[in-house]
């Protein structure tokens, strides 16, 4: 059964860069697409963007210009990261799987 | 961008009621619709796939019908633990989209 484990650092400045990491244990890599979606304390879930196993992306429109998703298929592992953070990149940030299955989140928080 | 409107945005129910939230998309996503259940500190867990497939582990109360642009989510006797947060998501194409969620209460 797949797990999806996620980190990264949970304080930041403004301008600061997002960077969080979410590994895959117990299913392979491929085959798959892995996701990327937040959700602001309180709202609604959005999504961010995507990798495929073969390393093609899909952004939101309305973070593209500041989101970058890559992926290492040797260490089974997705990264995000997201350029100039604002007070409204305060969020639960949460990989999934197809969005079938999900890390556990990882609430960013910037504050100056 | 597909819109996704979803409705109601909370309601209030008894256990073993049995309640229906509805979904609809601005365009035909055919059947590319997936529902899930939020509880509070949780990532969302999937309920049903293709507007209609039940997951592995899903209890049977829980049912999605629809195709094109008018989903619904049933849950046919609610019981204590299904009193939480509700979403859809679209997977058709990019951007994908979410439901703006409903919050089950308990009355």
């Amino acid at each position: 059964q797949v797990r999806l484990q996620q980190w990264g650092a949970g304080l930041l400045k403004p301008s600061e860069t997002l960077s969080l990491t979410c590994a895959v244990y117990g299913e392979s890599f491929s085959g798959h697409y892995w996701t990327w979606i937040r959700q602001p304390p309180g709202k609604g879930l959005e999504w961010i963007g995507e990798i495929t196993h073969r390393g093609s992306t899909n952004y939101n429109p309305s973070l593209k210009s500041r989101v970058s998703i890559s992926a290492d298929t040797l260490k089974s592992q997705v990264s995000l990261k997201l350029y100039s953070v604002t007070a409204a990149d305060t969020a639960v940030y949460y990989c999934a799987r197809d969005f079938t299955s999900w890390g556990q989140g990882t609430l960013v928080t910037v504050s100056s | 961008d597909i819109q996704m409107t979803q409705s109601p945005s909370s309601l209030s129910a008894s256990v073993g009621d049995r309640v229906t939230i509805t979904c609809r998309t601005s365009q035909s996503i055919y059947s590319y619709l997936n529902w899930y259940q939020q509880k509070p500190g949780m990532a969302p867990k999937l309920l049903i796939s293709f507007a209609s497939g039940l997951q592995s582990g899903v209890p049977s109360r829980f049912s999605g019908s629809g195709s094109g642009t008018d989903f619904t989510l049933t849950v046919s006797s609610l019981q204590p633990e299904d009193f939480t947060t509700y979403y859809c998501l679209q997977t058709y194409n990019f951007p994908r989209t979410f439901g703006q969620g409903t919050k089950v209460e308990i009355k």
